[in-house]
């Protein structure tokens, strides 16, 4: 099966720039996780989708993020105006179901699109 | 906010030793994962463990969850330059729908 797509794989702003990136689930996998990775760092989730419900967007900055599930499937996570401390890798996932631990719980990730802030 | 502190942060190590890396908490989980990250590539699932003093071994690695779900272990064997990469743990609560991460360790494995 096909993996988790995202795009681009790079970008470079200068701060205050707006950047957008997208991403692919697996297909018919419900759930959809954004996930922002600074260097030296692991993964922290920044948004959460089950079908096109946000289920947790706690951690993600909302004066300058947003993201959005396009009928269930697609995703765009956008950041306007971009800060320095936005420079991360930002990584999308999916799984097949969410709550609690199942094996429907599994996570497959994409390769992360790469955001440089000058 | 559930917190994960993995160590040692950097590993290098010649083809052929063993190491072990930890991750710690003092939460417990209902379930912990072990990822491993290339590169220029997101996070690979190697194993979840979920039952408290669970033994999972995968070829030359074996991992462990502790008695009280509160931390694991990742054991490599005669460790080959393949086995590079960032080792991430995460860990979930059985109400939460996220994982929580912890901040990684780099293995380098010299030829």
């Amino acid at each position: 099966e096909a993996g988790v797509a995202q795009s681009p794989r790079y970008k470079i702003i200068e701060k205050r720039q707006s950047v957008a990136f997208w991403c692919n689930p697996i297909s018919g996998h419900a759930t959809l996780y954004w996930y922002q990775q600074i260097l030296g760092q692991g993964p922290k989730l920044l948004i959460q989708f089950q079908n096109n419900g946000v289920v947790d967007d706690s951690q993600l900055p909302k004066d300058r993020f947003s993201a959005e599930r396009l009928k269930g499937v697609d995703s765009t996570l956008k950041i306007q105006p971009a800060k320095l401390e936005d420079s991360a890798v930002y990584l999308c996932a999916s799984s097949l179901g969410a709550g609690g631990w199942s094996g429907a719980n599994v996570l497959t990730f994409g390769a992360g699109s790469r955001l440089t802030v000058l | 906010t559930q917190l994960l502190e993995q160590s040692p942060q950097f590993l290098s190590i010649q083809e052929g030793e063993n190491l072990t890396v930890y991750c710690n908490s003092s939460s417990v989980f209902s379930s912990l994962q072990w990822y491993r990250q290339e590169p220029g590539e997101g996070p690979v699932l190697l194993v979840t463990v979920v039952t408290g003093g669970e033994v999972k071994k995968l070829k030359r690695l074996t991992f462990q969850f502790g008695d009280a779900r509160k931390d694991s272990s990742l054991h490599i064997t005669a460790a080959q330059p393949g086995d590079t990469g960032l080792y991430l743990c995460a860990g979930s609560t059985g109400s939460a729908r996220q994982l929580t991460f912890g901040s990684g360790t780099q293995l380098t494995v010299l030829p």
